[in-house]
C-alpha cells in the first residue's frame, strides 16, 4: 500500500483481556518496528523485525507482549491479560533502511478499563 | 547507552517568525543518523529532516533546517515563515544501526495566528 495501516484506530478493552493489533507496512519495507507512546511521553521502543532475521525483542516490557511477522509483510503485537498501565498509543513503523527514517502508521489507541 | 533530550517541553512562535527547537544526543557511535519528526494532533508521525553524521554540510528542507554540531552532539531544528500547520509535537531521534531509534520526549509547538 501507499503507506502503513494500523488497525484498529482504537480499541477499549476490559483488564485481563487479550487485544491484537496489527500493521500492514509499505510493501517493499524490509524493516518494521513496534513502538508504545504513554500521554505526555516520547516512544518507547518494543520491538524489530528485519527480513527473516530473528526478531530484536529487547524492547517488549513483559512476557505478556508479544509479536509476529508473517511472510515478511504484515506484523500482529499481542498484549494477553491487558493491564491499565498498558493503556497508550502503539505504532508501528517500516523502513527500507536506517538512513533513510521510518514511515509511520497512524497508531491504535488501547485504553485498558 | 544512546540518549536524546530535548529540553523544551513545550514553545510558542508567531505566525511567519522563526523558532528553532533544541535536541542534544549521546554516543559514542562515529557513525549514525539524526532526525526531526512531527506529530500533529491527528497522531500520525512524518518525518521533517534527517541528517546524516558524516555529511557536515546542515540539511535543508524548504521552510526546515536543522544546525548540525557533531562535536556538541546538537541538533536543533530552525523553522522559518511558521505556519498554522506546524503546530505539532515535534520528536528528535537517532540511530546508528537501524535496529532501533531513539526518541527525545517531545516538544509541543503552538504557532500563534
Amino acid at each position: 500500500g501507499a503507506g502503513v495501516s494500523q488497525s484498529p484506530s482504537n480499541k477499549v478493552t476490559e483488564k485481563g483481556k487479550d487485544v491484537e493489533l496489527r500493521c500492514d507496512p509499505i510493501s517493499g519495507h524490509t524493516a518494521l518496528y513496534w513502538y508504545r507512546q504513554s500521554l505526555g511521553q516520547g516512544l518507547e521502543f518494543l520491538i524489530y523485525f528485519q527480513g527473516n532475521s530473528a526478531p530484536d525483542k529487547s524492547g517488549l516490557p513483559s512476557d505478556r507482549f508479544s509479536a509476529e511477522r508473517t511472510g515478511g509483510s504484515v506484523s500482529t503485537l499481542t498484549i494477553q491479560r491487558t493491564q491499565q498501565e498498558d493503556s497508550a498509543v502503539y505504532l508501528c513503523a517500516s523502513s527500507v533502511g536506517p538512513g533513510v527514517g521510518y514511515t509511520f502508521g497512524s497508531g491504535t489507541r488501547l485504553t485498558v478499563v | 547507552a544512546q540518549t536524546v533530550t530535548q529540553s523544551q517541553p513545550e514553545m510558542s512562535v508567531q505566525e511567519a517568525e522563526t523558532v528553532t527547537l533544541s535536541c542534544t544526543y549521546d554516543t559514542s557511535e562515529s557513525n549514525y543518523y539524526l532526525f526531526w519528526y512531527k506529530q500533529p494532533p491527528s497522531r500520525q508521525m512524518i518525518l521533517v529532516i534527517r541528517q546524516e553524521a558524516y555529511k557536515q554540510q546542515n540539511a535543508t528542507e524548504n521552510r526546515f533546517s536543522v544546525n548540525f554540531q557533531k562535536a556538541a552532539k546538537s541538533f536543533s531544528l530552525k523553522i522559518s515563515d511558521s505556519q498554522l500547520g506546524d503546530t505539532a509535537m515535534y520528536f528528535c531521534a537517532f540511530t546508528s544501526t537501524g535496529n532501533q531509534f531513539y526518541f527525545g520526549t517531545g516538544t509541543s509547538l503552538t504557532v500563534i495566528p
